[in-house]
């Protein structure tokens, strides 16, 4: 079975441009997180989405907005890019809302010149 | 704020030596997960533990929960070159599902 995949793999943006990332979870898996990992820190948590519906938001600003899929697939979208957002951005699935196993994708490595 | 603090930082070794990591906060977790990243990659899932004073074993890697669910370590046995990495804990909360708070990690090196 194929693990959570992310496209793209990588994306080079300009400050003040918009940006769409992709996630597919584990066949199966109702509930998708997103977390953004800067280099040399640990990843911190933006959303998590279940059944189509937002279950919790990390601390971001507005810019950030996600959106989950009928089909459980899952959308990240941050406007107005700042130098700032460059990251890895991580998409991780899981069963149910509240199960605290959760299988991660390879990321998407944004970077915002 | 509920953090997770990583020690060592960074921890060079070489093949065959054992060592330990450690996971510690002030706050108590319903579950730690332990993952391992490679760079440019996600993490990948290793271990769960979920009761005070659990151990798990995985291989050469041997998981402890605290007593108190405040903290964890992960002992590695004869370390080998494939166990680089960067080793990242995760603490779940009840009820926050899978807003994990996540450590910074310890970077791993294993030299032959």
């Amino acid at each position: 079975d194929a693990g959570v995949t992310q496209s793209p793999t990588h994306l080079i943006k300009t400050r003040g441009q918009h940006v769409t990332l992709r996630c597919s979870p584990i066949s199966g898996h109702k509930s998708v997180s997103w977390y953004q990992q800067v280099l040399g820190q640990g990843p911190q948590f933006i959303f998590q989405y279940y059944e189509k519906e937002e279950r919790g938001r990390g601390n971001f600003p507005d810019r950030f907005s996600a959106r989950q899929f009928p089909n459980y697939s899952s959308e990240l979208n941050v406007n107005a890019l700042l130098l700032g957002d460059s990251a890895l951005y991580l998409c991780a699935s899981s069963w149910t809302a509240l199960n605290t196993e959760a299988f991660f994708g390879q990321g998407t490595r944004l970077t915002v010149v | 704020t509920q953090l997770l603090e990583q020690s060592p930082q960074f921890l060079s070794i070489q093949e065959g030596e054992n060592l330990t990591v450690y996971c510690n906060s002030s706050s108590v977790f319903s579950s730690l997960q332990w993952y391992r990243q490679e760079p440019g990659e996600g993490p990948v899932l290793l271990v769960t533990v979920v009761t005070g004073g659990e151990v798990k074993k995985l291989k050469r890697l041997t998981f402890q929960f605290g007593d108190a669910r405040k903290d964890s370590s992960l002992h590695i046995t004869a370390a080998q070159p494939g166990d680089t990495g960067l080793y990242l804990c995760a603490g779940a909360r009840k009820n926050y599902g899978q807003n994990f708070v996540f450590g910074p990690g310890t970077r791993l090196s294993v030299l032959p």
